[in-house]
């Protein structure tokens, strides 16, 4: 079966601007989750999504957003870009949640100029 | 601070040797414990999981890893490398408190030589 597709898988944006990054999950899959993976801070988690609700939100600002809809293809939106969101961005989907282990994309490489 | 930490961020080993690379965490209460694997150019896939029973969970490509409650290990071990090993290997748990999200290690850096 299809893996999760995540697109565009390269983008580059300048400061100050917004950018909107796609996931589609694989088929029967609910559970899709954002992750920010950087040299620095390594991975870390971003927000989760069931059923088109936020079960859980990780510990960034604002700016960062993301929605579910009703086939379960996730968007997560970066508003007022800065340099240090330049990172990897996975996402990664799962039948029910984390205890099942989640399949990951190949992510989205963002650049902030 | 609830972490996971991962010992070893670089590992060299020639073919055949035995690997173990250690994971702490750092959480209370009852965790889901994983393995997941990055190759060069490739996704992050998972290797084992553990959620409960026996402690010692085998995954995929002859990996395995065992848990230690009281040491809050989950340390990840395979007896004989191949070069095709060569890859990042991160440690991630899912805590009580942390709802659906996993915690993931720094990561360790795995080289294996001919």
């Amino acid at each position: 079966k299809a893996g999760v597709t995540q697109t565009p898988r390269y983008l580059i944006k300048t400061r100050g601007q917004q950018v909107t990054l796609s996931c589609s999950p694989i088929s029967g899959h609910r559970s899709v989750s954002w992750y920010q993976q950087t040299p620095g801070q390594g991975l870390q988690f971003l927000f989760e999504y069931f059923s088109e609700t936020q079960r859980n939100k990780g510990n960034f600002p604002g700016r960062f957003s993301g929605r579910q809809f009703s086939n379960s293809r996730s968007e997560m939106n970066v508003s007022t870009l800065e340099l240090g969101d330049s990172a990897l961005y996975l996402c990664a989907s799962s039948s029910a949640g984390a205890v099942y282990g989640y399949t990951f994309g190949s992510g989205t490489r963002l650049t902030v100029v | 601070a609830q972490s996971v930490s991962q010992h070893n961020h670089h590992v060299i080993l020639s073919e055949a040797a035995s690997l173990e690379l250690g994971c702490n965490y750092s959480y209370g209460g009852t965790v889901n414990l994983f393995w997941y694997v990055q190759y060069p150019g490739q996704h992050l896939q998972l290797l084992l999981k553990y959620f409960s029973g026996d402690p010692l969970v085998k995954g995929i490509k002859g990996f395995e890893a065992e848990f230690i409650k009281s040491k809050f290990s989950f340390n990840l071990r395979k007896p004989s490398v191949q070069w095709s090993d060569t890859a990042e290997y991160f440690c991630a748990v899912n805590a009580p408190n942390s709802g659906y999200a996993l915690n993931f290690g720094k990561g360790t850096s795995l080289l294996v030589t001919p």
